[in-house]
């Protein structure tokens, strides 16, 4: 299974401001995927990214708020912008492994005040 | 619109005993059937995973039943212990072309008492 890294593993933002999550993988891989877990509740997928082309957003997820980079096989960025108290939630990434097994990242606790 | 039901939201279950998890999906597209455990402050980790052409797969103590013209499947954890206390989510994958997505279950909670 592909080992992933996140950071930063928590932060505490402003509203108003943004925060860039980075998302690193051991290995090379076609497709990686962005979630949001809000406080108790399950996995939301925000969208979709795959290398050298535009990520694809989830109904209710846009590119505006929620800016994606791929910019290799092995990195991610998903920006939370213009944060609202709403945004609080833990942000998640993933890999796709050819069995279409995914794996998770540790996730990013983010609380929005 | 829920495509993937989780029953029931939470489990207590004494040590030594079956933790039964039921889940169902409406999506006939669905090809791939994971479960997933989530310890707090940790990100999902792949438990187990079937697909629709076997009706049952075990692993240890973990194994899923798959009923495929119910549209259902569980988790059943035998002998049950207290470092399984944790989240469980069932999922499905349906395979886009050009991605396989995964849609999530609301998730059960877990607890293994002594």
């Amino acid at each position: 299974s592909a080992v992933i890294s996140q950071k930063p593993s928590r932060d505490i933002c402003q509203r108003g401001t943004s925060l860039t999550i980075q998302c690193q993988v051991d290995s090379q891989v076609t497709m990686m995927f962005w979630y949001r877990q809000q406080p108790g509740q399950s996995l939301t997928l925000i969208a979709t990214a795959n290398q050298g082309s535009e990520a694809t957003y989830e109904s209710g997820f846009v590119i505006d708020k929620f800016p994606i980079s791929r910019p290799n096989l092995t990195f991610s960025t998903l920006t939370v912008s213009n944060m609202s108290p709403e945004d609080s939630s833990i942000y998640l990434c993933s890999v796709e492994a050819p069995t279409d097994t995914q794996y998770f990242g540790p996730g990013t606790r983010l609380t929005v005040l | 619109q829920q495509q993937v039901k989780q029953s029931p939201q939470s489990l207590i279950v004494q040590k030594g005993g079956i933790s039964i998890i039921n889940c169902a999906y409406e999506n006939t597209a669905f090809d791939y059937f994971p479960w997933y455990q989530q310890f707090p402050g940790k990100g999902p980790a792949l438990l187990i995973a079937i697909r629709p052409d076997v009706s049952e797969k075990k692993e240890g103590r973990f194994t899923i039943s798959f009923n495929k013209s119910a549209k259902q499947f569980s988790l059943h954890i035998m002998d049950s212990q207290p470092g399984d206390s944790a989240t469980y989510f069932c999922a499905a994958t349906e395979d886009t072309g050009t991605a396989s997505k995964l849609t999530f279950g609301t998730g059960t909670r877990l607890q293994v008492t002594l």
